[in-house]
């Protein structure tokens, strides 16, 4: 039973544009969700987080959103810069420490 | 710049052998968890502690998995007799709240 699903397996953009990497999750009990950023050869990097009170949180050129209602959250990279090309895991936690993650959506940004 | 560590980067060994793979959390966090990532399987969850106590390993095979954390500074993951179904990269990630913070993994390959 997958949890917490990523759809895309993969997303390419140019650089400058727009990255729109999604999440969904079907367990109701989450409540604090997370994204990483993975690079070959390194472990996962935490990246930005958002709790279940919230819609939205932004960090520099990261956002994520949250909708509640549909148990989708999704990531907005903007601008896409080419160092941005990792592999991206959503997570959830469930009022503890332990994380659910996503399969993964590798983003290649295209120069 | 705290990081978690782990050591061996890299292990080959034969099937049947055992394998031990070593973390060093971060000083001050409480939770530290193991994965496995597989091509198939994504991140998956073995085993994590709190406050050094196992609270759950549900996620590993009992009969020749285990898990420990002689002291604060050290996790240990080993695995005895080693297979090669075994092959994947092991993390350790250490955590104090919601957000997990990963070490580079050890890339373990079993022939």
């Amino acid at each position: 039973d997958q949890q917490v699903k990523q759809n895309s397996p993969s997303l390419s953009v140019q650089e400058g544009r727009i990255s729109i990497l999604n999440c969904d999750y079907t367990n109701s009990m989450f409540d604090y969700f997370l994204w990483y950023k993975k690079y070959p050869a390194e472990g996962p990097t935490f990246l930005i987080s958002i709790s279940s009170i919230k819609d939205k949180n932004e960090d520099g050129r990261f956002t994520v959103f949250l909708n509640k209602s549909a148990k989708h959250l999704s990531l907005h990279i903007v601008p896409s810069q080419p160092g941005d090309s990792a592999v991206y895991f959503c997570a959830a936690s469930d009022r503890g420490s332990r994380l659910t993650f996503g399969e993964g959506t590798q983003l290649t940004v295209n120069p | 710049d705290a990081r978690v560590t782990q050591t061996p980067r890299h292990k080959v060994t034969e099937m049947g052998q055992e394998v031990t793979m070593r973390c060093q959390p971060i000083l001050g966090h409480n939770t530290v968890f193991w994965y496995r990532q597989t091509m198939m399987q994504g991140l998956e969850l073995l085993a994590y502690f709190r406050n050094r106590a196992p609270l759950d390993d549900s996620g590993m095979p009992k009969d020749r998995f285990s898990a420990e954390m002689p002291d604060a500074t050290l996790a240990t993951l080993k695995i005895q007799p080693s297979e090669p179904r075994d092959s994947a990269v092991y993390f350790c990630a250490s955590g104090h709240g919601h957000t997990q913070y990963f070490g580079p993994g050890t890339r373990l390959t079993v022939l």
